[in-house]
Order: structure tokens, then C-alpha cells, then sequence
């Protein structure tokens, strides 16, 4: 069984804190996906990394993937309330049957 | 963009009665469509995947006589909720993907409520 463990689950912070999201699995991954959904709405993609030790940058969020293609993280830097919602970590499988394997979510809450 | 609507957003029925949800991709085609399940506060449950002209494929657990799955063409997939019960009370979530592309879509989810 393939598993995606995602920490923290919850976190509560200050408007202007910095924090790190961590997705790890003994599991190598082809791709791996971040989402962001918010209550009563379906997930959003904020990115895709596929090669390992890729890096990508939006505005104050940053993605790693992994040299081994296996562990993921995400990092926030001055936090703003508007950044509050469920981040979920999604790993694609090889052998192209698109299934995602998700990490059990993190629950940001940034206090204004 | 890949925009994936879902209809209808919410559905209060009876239980024994029978609710459809239907996942349309509307820019682009879906070769593959995932239905997943999602309780409060948790992460997402893959509930089934579905291609386009063949059956689908159910996860170990998931009755697939009690959520009938359709995916009649490349922008289309249904899933009828046969006999809700309340327990079948949940959010529903379908995703749809790109063929050769592993980067799912969300649709923006079906709550439903079996009284």
C-alpha cells in the first residue's frame, strides 16, 4: 500500500510567520501535486513537480520535490490570512493509470 | 485553464431514493475522470476511476452497485447514488484528466444529505 504522510495536520499561526508542509513516502512518485481547497469547495491545484530536486516558486509559496522523487514540501514565507484553507499533497503513480495517492491534509489557519 | 464543473452543488433527498451527479470538463477533454469522497476536516477518498467508453474501476471497498458510475463521453461522467441511505451523506468531489498528463482538475463538489 502506497502511502503520502503529510505533516502537520494543523497548524495555527500569525499573520507574517513563515511554515513548512511536508509530504514523505517510501514510495517513489512520477509527479507530485499540491491543492488548495477551502470549506464547501473542491481542491485547487497550485502546482506539479516532476523531476527530482525541482523547485518552483509562486509568489510566497515555494515547492521541492525530492532528489529521489519520494518526499515534497511547501513553504510559505510571511503568511496572510488569506492563505488559510486545506493544503493537500497528491502523488501521481507510474504506469500512467493517473491515479493520485494523497496525503491526509494540513489545516493552515493564519490569524490576522 | 481546465475548468471541471460539477452539478448540481447540493442535493437534499429522501433515503431509498436515487441521486445523479454529473462532472463536465469544459474546456478540454477527459480521457479519465476520479470520483472521490470527502468527510469533514479529512483528505480526499478515491472512490473510482472512470474512462471514457468503458466500466469503471471501483477501490477496494466501494459497492459499485450502490454508486453507478457513467462515463459516456470525453467530457461527461455521472455518478448515481442508487438507494441513498444517510450514511451516504458526504461531499462529493470528481477530478477529470488529460490524456498522457498526470495533473488532476477538480470540480467544485456535490454536498449531499440523505435524510
Amino acid at each position: 500500500t502506497q502511502l503520502l504522510e503529510q505533516s502537520p495536520q494543523f497548524l495555527s499561526i500569525q499573520e507574517g510567520e513563515n511554515l513548512t508542509v511536508y509530504c514523505n513516502s517510501s514510495s517513489v512518485f512520477s509527479s507530485l501535486q499540491w491543492y488548495r481547497q477551502e470549506p464547501g469547495e473542491g481542491p485547487v491545484l497550485l502546482v506539479t513537480v516532476v523531476t527530482g530536486g525541482e523547485v518552483k516558486k509562486l509568489k510566497r509559496l515555494t515547492f521541492q520535490f525530492g532528489d529521489a522523487r519520494k518526499d515534497s514540501s511547501l513553504h510559505i514565507t510571511a503568511a496572510q490570512p488569506g492563505d488559510t484553507g486545506l493544503y493537500l499533497c497528491a502523488g501521481g503513480l507510474s504506469g500512467n493509470t493517473g491515479k493520485l495517492i494523497f496525503g491526509q491534509g494540513t489545516t493552515l489557519q493564519v490569524k490576522p | 485553464g481546465a475548468v471541471v464543473s460539477q452539478h448540481p452543488s447540493r442535493v437534499i433527498c429522501k433515503s431509498g431514493t436515487s441521486v445523479k451527479i454529473e462532472c463536465r470538463s469544459l474546456d478540454f477533454q477527459a480521457t479519465t475522470m476520479f470520483w472521490y469522497r470527502q468527510f469533514p476536516k479529512k483528505s480526499l477518498m478515491l472512490m473510482a476511476t472512470s474512462n471514457e467508453g468503458s466500466k469503471a474501476t471501483y477501490e477496494q471497498g466501494v459497492e459499485k452497485d450502490k454508486f453507478l458510475i457513467n462515463h459516456a463521453s470525453l467530457t461527461l461522467s455521472t455518478l448515481t447514488v442508487t438507494s441513498a441511505h444517510p450514511e451516504d451523506s458526504s461531499f462529493y468531489i470528481c477530478s477529470a484528466r488529460r490524456e498522457g498528463l498526470e495533473t488532476q482538475y477538480f470540480g467544485p463538489g456535490t454536498r449531499l444529505l440523505v435524510l
